[in-house]
């Protein structure tokens, strides 16, 4: 399995500014993949993270909003910009481990309160 | 979109096996069916995954029907620590995980 770190652990932020979280993981990986969960709901991907190119977005998520860097294969940052107490969320990076079987492993998640 | 779809939450006693069921009626052909939980908020882990077989492994067993329209997973002793989230997730390789709703299973003592 890949050991994945995630920072900040959590953070409580005022509406308009914006955080960045980081995604470090301790080998390279092809993938990379940024998640949100909302209180109480299960996790909505956001983006898919590549190395050497823009980020994928899922619909419903934009990079003015989320953007995303992925400057090497071990590691990637999540950008919560202008933000409003309706994106307070656990937000979670994982990466795809196993080249043949798609087998994702995840970060211990970023929680962010909106105030 | 989630293809898969759970009940919304099973109960089971402690030290009996706990079978999680998931429908996939319209899972592909090359689609793996994945299983992982969630603990307390914390990130999901993985537990087993399966294409057409079915998969045993130290946490689970993974019993796949031979349409591959549904599937059960089997944790044959749940113990209290079992409590969880668990989540069924269909997907290709290199293929992005749509999270469902889950199971919450309650393991009661």
């Amino acid at each position: 399995s890949a050991v994945i770190s995630q920072k900040p652990s959590r953070d409580i932020c005022q509406r308009g500014t914006s955080l960045t979280i980081q995604c470090q993981v301790d080998s390279q990986v092809t993938m990379m993949f940024w998640y949100r969960q909302q209180p109480g709901q299960s996790l909505t991907l956001i983006a898919t993270a590549n190395q050497g190119s823009e980020a994928t977005y899922e619909s419903g998520f934009v990079i003015d909003k989320f953007p995303i860097s992925r400057p090497n294969l071990t590691f990637s940052t999540l950008t919560v910009s202008n933000m409003s107490p309706e994106d307070s969320s656990i937000y979670l990076c994982s990466v795809e481990r196993d080249f043949h079987n798609n087998e994702q492993f995840f970060g211990p998640g970023t929680r962010l309160t909106v105030l | 979109d989630a293809k898969t779809t759970q009940p919304t939450s099973m109960d089971c006693a402690e030290g009996r096996a706990a079978n999680l069921p998931c429908n996939h009626s319209t899972i592909s052909g090359n689609e793996y069916v994945y299983w992982y939980r969630q603990i307390h908020s914390q990130g999901p882990q993985y537990i087993i995954h399966g294409l057409k077989n079915n998969e045993t492994n130290e946490m689970a067993s993974l019993i796949i029907t031979e349409d591959r329209k549904s599937s059960t997973l089997i944790l044959p002793h749940a113990t209290l620590r079992d409590t969880a989230v668990y989540y069924c997730i269909v997907g290709y390789n290199f293929n992005k995980f749509y999270f469902g709703s889950g199971t919450k299973l309650n393991v009661k003592p």
